[in-house]
């Protein structure tokens, strides 16, 4: 069946930027919604943003102007970069799936800790 | 953007009972063209990614027991566990995706009485 999985560093300097790849196993990236969802510790959900397998993006607007979600289909994979991060930026990031474009996520990642700390 | 509002923020509930989540949403998520309501619940446990357990407010995604249930409509939704069970224990989430962002509530913790 089809797995999501993240990866990238886990400790991120202030002021540097995240980046965080997410790669689709067991099927194709194509004809999906892509997003990324972060949760602060001791916090809630967050949606960051998704990214159509053609390219379009949407992005959550409290994040836009530091943010960028790319898609490669040739890797079957897609990929957040977040600039200029600080400690509120700390949280586990998840890759999700949203089967129809509908807006709710049938399919996670495990999840990664990111650590924004110098 | 609309803010998802749940309660009770914690829930202690006897194995066998009836737990009743509550989520409000500052603005209708019904859609008039389609009679759909965008709203979504999700379970969450300890080291594990968020579960989708309801969408459209009371669809249940396949494999997930049928004492999940969803209802409501416009602003006022509530997920309902019939008949608590022990692996019930949780985070849960109500999120809505009538228009980007989509926003999450901040949980409902659930525990055995």
């Amino acid at each position: 069946q089809v797995q999501l999985q993240e990866s990238g560093p886990g400790l991120v300097k202030p002021s540097e930027t995240l980046s965080l790849t997410c790669t689709v196993s067991g099927g194709s990236i194509s004809n999906s919604y892509w997003s990324w969802i972060r949760q602060p510790p001791g916090k809630g959900l967050e949606w960051i943003g998704y990214i159509y397998y053609s390219g379009t993006t949407n992005y959550n607007p409290s994040l836009k102007s530091r943010l960028a979600i790319s898609v490669d289909t040739s890797k079957n994979q897609f990929s957040v970069k977040l600039s200029s991060v600080s400690a509120a930026d700390t949280a586990v990031y998840y890759c999700a799936r949203d089967d129809y474009g509908a807006g709710y996520f049938g399919l996670w990642g495990r999840g990664t800790l990111v650590t924004v700390s110098s | 953007d609309i803010v998802m509002t749940q309660s009770p923020d914690s829930l202690a509930v006897s194995l066998g009972e009836r737990a009743t989540i509550n989520c409000k949403s500052s603005q209708n998520v019904l859609s008039s063209s389609n009679n759909k309501n965008y709203l979504a619940w999700y379970q969450v446990k300890p080291g594990q990614p968020p579960k989708l357990l309801i969408y459209w407010a009371s669809t249940r995604e396949s494999g997930v027991p049928d004492r999940f249930s969803g209802s409501g409509s416009g602003t006022d939704f509530t997920l309902t566990i019939s008949s608590l069970q022990a692996e019930d224990v949780a985070v849960y989430y109500c999120q809505h995706y009538y228009t980007a962002p989509y926003t999450f509530g901040l949980g409902t913790k659930l525990e055995i009485k």
